[in-house]
């Protein structure tokens, strides 16, 4: 049973960088089928998509954030990781790490979801 | 790219079937086969019910079914048990090769 489990700050102060990551067990990231994604939910909202990463470090990013996020992978930790910088109160929500079935085109797995709050 | 249109609420008592409509564009919903859902309940993460319109991953009921009809893709729950209330949220792949979800849908069980 593939799980993820996302980790870190859960308050970040406006202007600095949000830094997140995002561990898998229970199977491999470095398997093909799949991409790591970044999903987020605004309090009281729906799903936003962020990005994904592929275990060889491709990246794809959703152009609304593009300029503003960055993706990386460390497959020998069996971890990928969101960076989101110059962020303001808009950028508080529960972030989810989630598998991409590469084929199918939808999240499969997902992480429990971590709050994260801007605020000086 | 704007999210995907949901009805804010559905609802519906034990034994029913409802049905949540999710409204897309030709670059979205109405242009791939690729449609998912996904159940949410309060302070838990999205949980994947229906993949590609009409395709149910493993373990999940067969009281959920999905389809679609030009650019909007539709969510029927049958046989309506308490256990289904949750809010729904559909999800499309787009032609900016991007994910685009829908604002959401609360299903209340009378």
């Amino acid at each position: 049973q593939v799980q993820l489990q996302e980790s870190g700050p859960g308050l970040v102060k406006p202007s600095q960088t949000l830094s997140l990551t995002c561990t898998v067990s229970g199977g491999s990231l470095s398997n093909g089928g799949y991409y790591w994604s970044w999903i987020r939910q605004h309090p009281g909202k729906g799903l936003e998509w962020i990005g994904y990463i592929f275990y060889s470090g491709n990246t794809y990013y959703n152009p609304s954030l593009k300029s503003r996020v960055t993706l990386s992978v460390d497959t020998s930790k069996s971890q990928f990781s969101l960076k989101l910088s110059s962020v303001t109160d808009a950028d508080t929500a529960v972030y989810y790490c989630a598998r991409l079935v590469i084929v199918e085109k939808d999240f499969d797995y997902w992480g429990q979801g971590t709050p994260v709050t801007i605020s000086s | 790219q704007s999210a995907l249109t949901q009805p804010a609420s559905v609802s519906g008592s034990p034994g029913q079937s409802i049905t949540i409509s999710c409204t897309g564009t030709n670059s979205d919903v109405g242009g791939y086969s690729y449609v998912s859902w996904y159940q949410q309940h309060p302070g838990k993460a999205p949980k994947f019910m229906i993949y590609e319109v009409s395709n149910r991953p493993s373990g999940v009921s067969n009281r959920f079914s999905g389809s679609k009809s030009g650019n909007t893709a539709s969510l029927t729950i049958s046989g309506l048990q308490a256990e289904d209330e949750a809010d729904y949220y559909c999800c499309s792949y787009t032609s900016s090769n991007t994910w685009v979800f829908g604002g959401g849908t609360k299903l209340t069980v009378l």
